[in-house]
């Protein structure tokens, strides 16, 4: 069955970075590409970006461009997110998603757990 | 940048029918996705493009698009229902592309 992993939950020191994977299963990874989705307690899902998971191409949204890193490694179908000069308001439930590749306008129809980053301030 | 706004929440009794609304200039010329989302869980996928429910949603879920507004429809709700309710949207125009609407709570009560 298809299935997407995070790692476990991380808290870092505000300025640190974090390093979130999402390993998948149980389809062929190339076909689907990785977005990554955020939200903070009580807050709504924020997208993030994605990457393409076979020609390993990034989009991110504006406003994390700069401090966020997605990549992929096709050999192990795991998907990274790496987001650096963390500050409180980054503390957030961090999700990958995957999107099947025919149309940019796919959904998303399987998420992983989710991955609890904790900044304290 | 485009902003799909839905009502912070909504109220059903159970066995009735509960309509989610989400705004959107021009919504009715993209394709809609709906995602639920329990407290603690990451969301799951209810209705895609527009009106068709993935496998092993209720046929209870239902969806239509027009105009400038989307609808997510929620027949004979139940208690299990209760969750927020998110809309999304691929936008090319926008320098974001995917789009969540704000979200709504439902309350089954």
């Amino acid at each position: 069955q298809v299935q997407l992993v995070q790692s476990g939950a991380e808290v870092k020191q505000p300025g640190a970075s974090v390093k979130v994977s999402c390993k998948t299963s149980g389809y062929s990874f190339t076909v689907y590409h990785i977005h990554w989705v955020r939200q903070a307690p009580g807050q709504g899902l924020e997208w993030m970006g994605w990457v393409n998971t076979n020609t390993g191409g990034t989009d991110y949204a504006q406003r994390f461009q700069g401090r966020v890193t997605m990549t992929r490694d096709t050999s192990t179908a795991t998907t990274y997110m790496e987001l650096s000069g963390l500050r409180s308001g980054d503390t957030a439930v961090y999700y990958c998603a995957r999107r099947r590749d025919t149309a940019m306008k796919t959904p998303f129809d399987y998420w992983g757990q989710g991955t609890l980053v904790t900044v304290p301030s | 940048s485009n902003v799909l706004t839905q009502p912070p929440s909504v109220s059903v009794v159970p066995g009735q029918t509960a309509s989610i609304s989400c705004g959107g200039s021009n919504i009715g010329s993209k394709s809609v996705h709906w995602y639920q989302q329990k407290p603690g869980q990451a969301p799951v996928l209810v209705v895609h493009d527009d009106s068709v429910r993935p496998s092993g949603i209720p046929e209870r879920f239902s969806g239509s698009n027009s105009g400038n507004t989307a609808t997510l429809t929620i027949s004979r709700a139940e208690v299990g229902d209760e969750a927020d309710y998110y809309c999304q949207v691929w936008d090319s125009s926008s320098a974001d592309p995917y789009v969540f609407g704000t979200g709504t709570r439902v309350t089954v009560l």
